[in-house]
């Protein structure tokens, strides 16, 4: 199994373009999150969905949207980007909403 | 006040040595706790989940006291491998918190 994978590994963007992370699964877990870690501040929940057709804000969701379509994958889109949304984005997905998470290998954004 | 607590550290220990790490949680209606390892420029990989009666795995013991709201996780005969950041995780209902983590570095 490839468990999470997450496209691409690094990707920069200018201030104000759009773009989309893919992260997808192939354990048919219900539960997935997106988080963004920064230095000194641990990871944080951007959106999370516990099923195909259902999403939820977390703690920092300005700036990005969500869809879960299939059970698979999760993609996040950065509507218009900024400098402080340069950070390293995981992918998470779990089987139960507070049961280990299994992560996918990061994307590493800058934005300048 | 950040929901989940740990000191960054370093942590800097020799081989062979035991070292501790706590982390302290500010809702008391948290349910599951867990510790990770990330290690530099990875993804986050579950080490242990932790349970009120204290657990061990190998040379790892993690802990939990609900009155209190902490965690530790003791690592016995410290190996360099076991340098890594290991994060404090806390989970209720659906919001899972991770700590902002604590660095070891294990010397020869």
């Amino acid at each position: 199994n490839a468990g999470v994978t997450q496209t691409p590994k690094f990707q920069v963007l200018k201030t104000g373009q759009s773009m989309t992370l893919q992260c997808a699964q192939d354990m048919n877990h219900e539960y997935m999150s997106w988080y963004r870690q920064d230095p000194g501040m641990g990871l944080r929940l951007i959106h999370y969905s516990v099923g195909a057709g259902i999403t939820d804000q977390g703690e920092v969701p300005n700036g990005y949207n969500v869809s879960r379509s299939t059970t698979e994958d999760f993609p996040l889109r950065l509507l218009s980007a900024a400098p402080s949304q340069t950070s390293v984005y995981f992918c998470a997905s779990s089987s139960q909403g507070q049961g280990e998470q299994y992560f996918g290998p990061g994307t590493r954004l800058t934005v300048t | 006040r950040k929901e989940v607590e740990q000191d960054p550290g370093p942590f800097n220990v020799p081989e062979g040595a035991t070292v501790a790490f706590n982390c302290t949680y500010s809702n008391s209606a948290s349910q599951s706790f867990f510790w990770y390892r990330q290690d530099c420029r990875k993804e986050p990989k579950l080490l242990m989940s932790v349970y009120s009666s204290g657990n061990e795995d190998g040379r790892f013991t993690a802990q939990l006291n609900r009155a209190s709201q902490y965690i530790s996780l003791l690592i016995r005969d410290s190996k360099l491998s076991d340098s890594a950041t290991y994060l404090c995780v806390v989970s209720g209902g659906f919001k899972t918190i991770f700590g902002a983590g604590t660095r070891l570095f294990v010397k020869a």
